[in-house]
């Protein structure tokens, strides 16, 4: 079965230090892989994207994410933290066999301290 | 693009009442998507629509909730009689499938 696991509820970090959310996946094919950010009180808003090619992929706001897939991993980094990156995160894949079926992960609250 | 747009943003009724909530996607997209965001089950793929067509319904909680998508670019979710526990934020979305969902910014539900 196609499903996301983002294991840590939350992550704690301080303003200039180096993030890691953590996202692994299941799915029975290729794996389209995404990454989407909430701020308080609006919709999910698009961050990056993992299709086919280069594993490290860059998206907005200086985040980027690298595909690992012998450990069927999609994990979102930034260098540098900002008091601003401060949302949820929700990691999700996309069943190739099945484009309408988008699976959500339950979402990592990012907390960074000045 | 003007995005998703999702209306009303807030609404406060009373139990017993019926809501409709509305849904424009993204022109051009032809995959609809209607979740719900609740702090105790997180983001739930309610219903989706493929070309205008209902696809999957599975994730409609009870025969209270249903949806339609009359044309390409109008859906809505309809909740009749309305519960307390159906209070949530409820998010439309909409893609070209094997693409990026974009979603709107959300339909704030309370109902007491």
């Amino acid at each position: 079965a196609q499903s996301v696991a983002q294991p840590e509820d939350q992550v704690n970090v301080a303003e200039g230090n180096p993030l890691t959310v953590k996202c692994t996946y299941s799915v029975s094919g290729n794996p389209y892989l995404f990454w989407y950010v909430q701020y308080p009180n609006r919709g999910l808003q698009f961050l990056l994207k993992y299709i086919t090619g280069d594993n490290l992929v860059k998206g907005s706001y200086g985040f980027e994410a690298e595909f690992n897939k012998s450990q069927t991993s999609f994990h979102l980094k930034k260098p540098s933290a900002l008091v601003s990156d401060s949302a949820l995160y929700f990691c999700a894949v996309r069943d190739g066999g099945n484009f309408n079926k988008f699976y959500f992960g339950s979402g990592t609250k990012l907390n960074v301290k000045p | 693009d003007a995005g998703v747009i999702q209306s009303p943003r807030h609404e406060v009724t009373e139990m017993g009442q019926e809501v409709t909530l509305r849904c424009k996607p993204i022109s051009g997209h032809n995959s609809l998507f209607w979740y719900r965001q609740t702090m105790m089950r997180g983001l739930e793929l309610l219903i989706y629509f493929n070309n205008n067509v209902p696809i999957d319904d599975s994730g409609m909680p009870e025969d209270r909730f249903s949806a339609k998508m009359p044309n390409a670019s109008f859906s809505t979710l309809k909740i009749q009689p309305s519960e307390p526990r159906d209070s949530a934020v409820y998010f439309c979305a909409s893609d070209l499938p094997g693409n990026t969902i974009y979603f709107g910014e959300g339909s704030w539900l309370t109902v007491v």
